[in-house]
Formats: structure tokens, C-alpha cells, sequence
């Protein structure tokens, strides 16, 4: 199954651009590339997910490398609440045949 | 109101004993999800139902088993609960059967066997 990698922790300045890489090198090409975060003491929240092309909602934007082998999440404006657990996750499925595949995660840490 | 509401929302017991957790969705969703959460906070899905019929059956002990009543509930029950099964126990719902996309979570239930 394909893995995914991701830096154990980040920091960030508050109102400051944030970049979350994933690395994914062995993503094959029906593989979703979702994000989710986990605030301290919560369940994982969705925030964004992509397939080829860079995306953006109102929570972030994902950048996805042409090769699709790492993607980053960008939070544009980092806040206290941004502080969390974020994860980045491969998902595939094809009728009954699915692959879920969970990262360690990066833990963000935005001082004020 | 809450969308996914899980009970209890801290369980603790004593190894051999048998406990359940319940969950609810209020979103309408189809399907229906339990994760474990462990001590190094790796989250690894268990179950997951998709009106009421069981779709994902991941690696895990006998002693763990699903019940879905109807699609807006999906339970967990695990027997003769051992020191290993100590974790959070997340339930969550999403929309499509095979979609992971925007699943919502409970606030999760932490189990503390002694």
C-alpha cells in the first residue's frame, strides 16, 4: 500500500502563511489525496481534498505536484485555532477494493 | 446539535469484562465508520457500515464486534476487553458508500482498561 510521510512537527507565527508537506511516492493514479486535522482532545475534521489539480476551499489550499508524488496543505493566514494534529491520507476505492492509508501526522504548534 | 455523538465519552474497566460504545449521526449519511486511535496517536480505521450492511472489515480481534440497529447508529461492543485494547475510539459518517471524503468524527471515547 502506498505510504505516506510527513514531518513529525511544524511551528508557525500567528497571521503567518503555514506549508505542510507530504511526501507519497508511491501514490498511484487513482489515489485521492485528503487532509484532515485533529484539534487537541477532538476527532479528526476534514479540510481539503485533491486527485490531480491544486485545490482550494474556504479552510486551505492543497497543492499537488505534477508528479502527484507530495502535495502541501496551506493554511494563508495561520490562527491560535490552526494549532492541531494534521494529517495526510491516500484513498482509494474501486467497488469493494479500497485503500485507506494514514500518515503520522505533523503537529502545528502557531505561537502568538 | 451534534452531527456524530458517541457515549460514554470516557470508559474505564477491568480486563475480562464486556462493554459497549454507541454512536449516532443526525447527518443523513449512509455509512458509518469506527477508528482506533492509539497511545502514539496512529489512527487506523476498524469497521464500517453502509446502511447497515458491514462493507469494511479490517484486521481486528474477534472480541470486537459492530452493530448496526439502522443506518443512523452503529455500535461497538467488545468482549473479554484486554490492556491492548486501551485507546480512543473514534465513530464517524460520511455520505457515499466508498467516499472518505468529508467524513465527520465524534469527539471520540477513551477507553482505559485496568
Amino acid at each position: 500500500d502506498a505510504k505516506t510521510t510527513q514531518p513529525n512537527s511544524m511551528e508557525s507565527n500567528e497571521e503567518e502563511p503555514v506549508h505542510l508537506p507530504c511526501n507519497h511516492s508511491t501514490i498511484s493514479g487513482t489515489d485521492y489525496i485528503h487532509w484532515y486535522r485533529q484539534l487537541p482532545s477532538q476527532g479528526p475534521e476534514y479540510v481539503i481534498h485533491g486527485l490531480t489539480s491544486n485545490v482550494n476551499n474556504r479552510m486551505a489550499s492543497l497543492a499537488i505536484a505534477e508528479d502527484r508524488k507530495s502535495s502541501t496543505l496551506i493554511l494563508h493566514r495561520a490562527t491560535l485555532r490552526d494549532a492541531a494534529v494534521y494529517y495526510c491520507i491516500l484513498y482509494y476505492s474501486g467497488g469493494s477494493n479500497y485503500k485507506l492509508t494514514f500518515g503520522k501526522g505533523t503537529l502545528l504548534t502557531v505561537n502568538p | 446539535d451534534t452531527a456524530v455523538s458517541q457515549t460514554p465519552k470516557y470508559l474505564v474497566t477491568q480486563m475480562g469484562n464486556d462493554k459497549s460504545i454507541k454512536c449516532e449521526q443526525n447527518l443523513g449519511h449512509d455509512t458509518m465508520y469506527w477508528y482506533k486511535q492509539d497511545s502514539k496517536k496512529f489512527l487506523k480505521i476498524m469497521f464500517s457500515y453502509n446502511n447497515k450492511e458491514l462493507i469494511i472489515n479490517e484486521t481486528v480481534p474477534n472480541r470486537f464486534s459492530p452493530k448496526s440497529p439502522d443506518k443512523a447508529h452503529l455500535n461497538l461492543h467488545i468482549n473479554s476487553l484486554e490492556l491492548g485494547d486501551s485507546a480512543v475510539y473514534f465513530c464517524a459518517s460520511s455520505q457515499d458508500k466508498w467516499s472518505f471524503t468529508e467524513a465527520f468524527f465524534g469527539q471520540g471515547t477513551r477507553l482505559t482498561v485496568v
